[in-house]
């Protein structure tokens, strides 16, 4: 069965640009989860989506949003990038809506300029 | 709120040595703690996880931890480390109930291995 898979791997903005992360769950999950991961501020949970309902929001500023489609795909999006939104965006699916048991995909690196 | 203390930000260990990383929570019920390893430019890969019954887990890649109440802690042991075995590990417990999936991440631990 394949992985969280996670696209694109590698993005470079411009501060106050927009930009957009994609993320396909496991097959047969339908929990996406967000959390940034950054060197000073570690792993920091995002927001977490089942059935197309955001459930949970983590500590972040409304520039953060995310939204499930149908199939369980993800999608967030980060607007007025500043340069502190520089991190690596994780993306993990779980299969039910309590099942807590996260799988994890590769990232994708953002780097502000 | 959940939180899990990681001590150690880094630890070096011999190849063949036994490895210990520390972890501590702070949670208000039962908690679900979990046990990540990262290889650099990687995502996050499970290597056990807690959630209720016997305290000694087992992992994968001969990896266990040991939940101890009354200590808040859920330290991961390995007998003999691998050179592959040097990455960042991380402890998280899981919020339990309407809350939904939120893990709560240490801080990690970097492990060096040492030829």
């Amino acid at each position: 069965k394949a992985g969280v898979t996670q696209t694109p791997r590698y993005l470079i903005k411009t501060r106050g640009q927009q930009v957009t992360l994609s993320c396909s769950p496991i097959s047969g999950h339908r929990s996406v989860s967000w959390y940034q991961q950054t060197p000073g501020q570690g792993l920091q949970f995002l927001f977490e989506y089942f059935s197309e309902t955001q459930r949970n929001k983590g500590n972040f500023p409304g520039r953060f949003s995310g939204r499930q489609f149908s199939n369980s795909r993800s999608e967030m999006n980060v607007s007025t990038l500043e340069l502190g939104d520089s991190a690596l965006y994780l993306c993990a699916s779980s299969l039910a809506a309590a099942s807590y048991e996260q799988y994890f995909g590769p990232g994708t690196r953002l780097t502000v300029t | 709120a959940q939180s899990v203390t990681q001590p150690d930000i880094h630890i070096t260990v011999s190849e063949g040595a036994s490895l210990e990383l520390r972890c501590n929570y702070s949670y208000g019920a039962t908690p679900y703690l979990f046990w990540y390893v990262q290889s650099p430019g990687q995502g996050l890969q499970l290597l056990l996880k807690y959630f209720s019954g016997d305290t000694l887990v087992q992992g994968i890649k001969g990896f266990e931890a040991e939940f101890k109440r009354s200590q808040s802690s859920f330290n991961l042991r390995k007998p003999s480390v691998h050179w592959s075995d040097a990455a960042e590990y991380f402890c998280a417990v899981g919020a339990v109930g309407a809350a939904g999936n939120k893990l709560t991440f240490g801080g990690g631990t970097r492990v060096l291995v040492k030829p």
